[in-house]
């Protein structure tokens, strides 16, 4: 069974401060997923990673895989309040797959 | 363009009773998806479907049952509800084959207590 786990699961942050979200899959997928919640509301995409090695950075955020280690990262820059949401990570089974299975989601509160 | 459109936003059920959610996307996308996410959780999957006609089990697909005459359309079923399927639904879809690399669409929501 694939799993998923991202941690942490909840982050309080200062504004200003960096962090990183984890994600770890169980799948040998060479791609991955990371999407935005913001509360009551649905996803948006925010990053696709589509191989090993792949980068990925829009403003304060910035995206990683490492498919050997099946682990990506969502690093967060000098953060501002603004980018409070859920932030999910989501992979395919297996590399042809067309189904998504995500993570639990991270929660991240950040404070003036 | 619309994206992906999801109707009723809200709904209450009584216990056993029947209803459709509605889903309908207008970017002409081969695969659709229907999650459900419980309070603080990520998604589940409940179906999906890779072209009118086609469409396949999802994680947790008990109690729900789907159709997919038309590319655009992917209504979902529950045929006899339970206090276990209160959950938001979301509909999602996406272009591409198997392999297809573009990202998941949502829509709105559709947030359903069973009572």
């Amino acid at each position: 069974e694939l799993k998923v786990e991202q941690n942490p699961l909840f982050l309080s942050m200062q504004e200003g401060k960096n962090y990183t979200i984890y994600c770890n899959y169980s799948t040998t997928s060479d791609r991955l997923y990371w999407y935005r919640q913001d509360p009551g509301k649905s996803l948006e995409s925010l990053f696709v990673l589509l191989s090993n090695g792949a980068v990925k950075q829009e403003g304060r955020l910035m995206a990683s895989l490492d498919t050997k280690a099946r682990l990506s990262t969502l690093h967060i820059t000098a953060a501002v309040h603004d980018l409070s949401a859920t932030y999910f990570c989501a992979v395919p089974p297996e590399t042809s797959g067309s189904r998504l299975t995500f993570g639990e989601g991270t929660q991240l509160t950040v404070n003036p | 363009n619309a994206g992906v459109t999801q109707t009723p936003k809200f709904r209450i059920l009584k216990i056993g009773q029947s209803m459709t959610l509605q889903c309908t996307q207008d970017m002409n996308h081969n695969y659709m998806y229907w999650y459900r996410q419980d309070p603080g959780m990520g998604l589940k999957l409940i179906y999906y479907s890779v072209g009118a006609g086609i469409t396949d089990k999802g994680e947790v697909p008990n109690g729900y049952n789907v159709s997919r005459s038309t590319t655009e359309d992917f209504p979902l079923r529950l045929e006899l509800a339970a206090p276990s399927q209160t959950s938001v639904y979301f509909c999602a879809s996406r272009r591409g084959t198997a392999a297809g690399n573009s990202p998941l669409h949502f829509g709105n929501g559709t947030r359903l207590t069973v009572t």
